[in-house]
């Protein structure tokens, strides 16, 4: 089965800070990749997205993904965060083959001091 | 566009009660999905549906019943809410390429249910 390993359940950072959260996912086929944000009361929106080609995937924001496939990760990268980056982000997985099932991490909130 | 409407958008159940969540989107999504939110856990799959008249099961579907009659609609049924089924319920639709890309959900606003 799926399973979606996020290591950092809380982070704080300080604005102008570099953003690394870690993403980790178990399934040995072909896979589709998300980063997804929720910002305070609000619901899920997409940040970025794998399917194919370059593992550097750049979404909204300045925010960025690097898909090493050897290590099933799929990080989420932003060189300089500011206070509007507060959210919780969630990594998700679902496979290419066998069903339409998206498993999503368990989140990691993100706050950053203004 | 409305994208996907939930409704309501809170409620409060006593143990034991029943309740339909509702689900409606407009984009004509084959895929629509019911998603569960608490602290730490991020959101687990309950049920998920790839058309209408198909549905299955997802990583925590018990205690809820799913029916897919229509593109648009995908309502959540708890049968006898428990205190346990207390969280945040998201509604979420897709398409498929059909070539294996499964392309991000769109989700709704969230119902956020309390079981007393």
């Amino acid at each position: 089965a799926q399973s979606v390993s996020q290591h950092n359940h809380h982070v704080i950072l300080s604005e102008a800070a570099s953003l690394e959260l870690g993403c980790n996912y178990s399934y040995g086929g072909t896979v589709n990749l998300f980063w997804y944000v929720q910002y305070p009361g609000q619901h899920l929106q997409l940040l970025l997205k794998y399917f194919s080609g370059d593992p550097l995937v750049k979404g909204i924001k300045g925010f960025e993904a690097e898909f090493i496939k050897s290590k099933f990760s799929f990080n989420l990268r932003k060189p300089s965060v500011q206070w509007s980056d507060t959210a919780e982000y969630f990594c998700a997985v679902n496979a290419q083959t066998g069903g339409f099932k998206t498993i999503f991490g368990a989140g990691t909130r993100l706050f950053v001091k203004a | 566009n409305a994208g996907v409407t939930q409704t309501p958008k809170f409620q409060v159940l006593k143990t034991g009660q029943s309740m339909t969540l509702q689900c409606a989107q407009d984009m004509n999504h084959e895929y629509m999905s019911w998603y569960r939110q608490d602290p730490g856990m991020g959101l687990r799959l309950i049920h998920y549906s790839v058309g209408a008249g198909i549905t299955d099961q997802g990583e925590v579907p018990n205690g809820y019943n799913v029916s897919r009659s229509t593109t648009e609609d995908f309502p959540l049924r708890l049968l006898s809410a428990a205190p346990s089924q207390t969280s945040v319920y998201f509604c979420a639709s897709s398409y498929s390429t059909g070539t294996g890309i499964h392309q991000p959900q769109h989700f709704g606003d969230g119902t956020r249910l309390s079981i007393l």
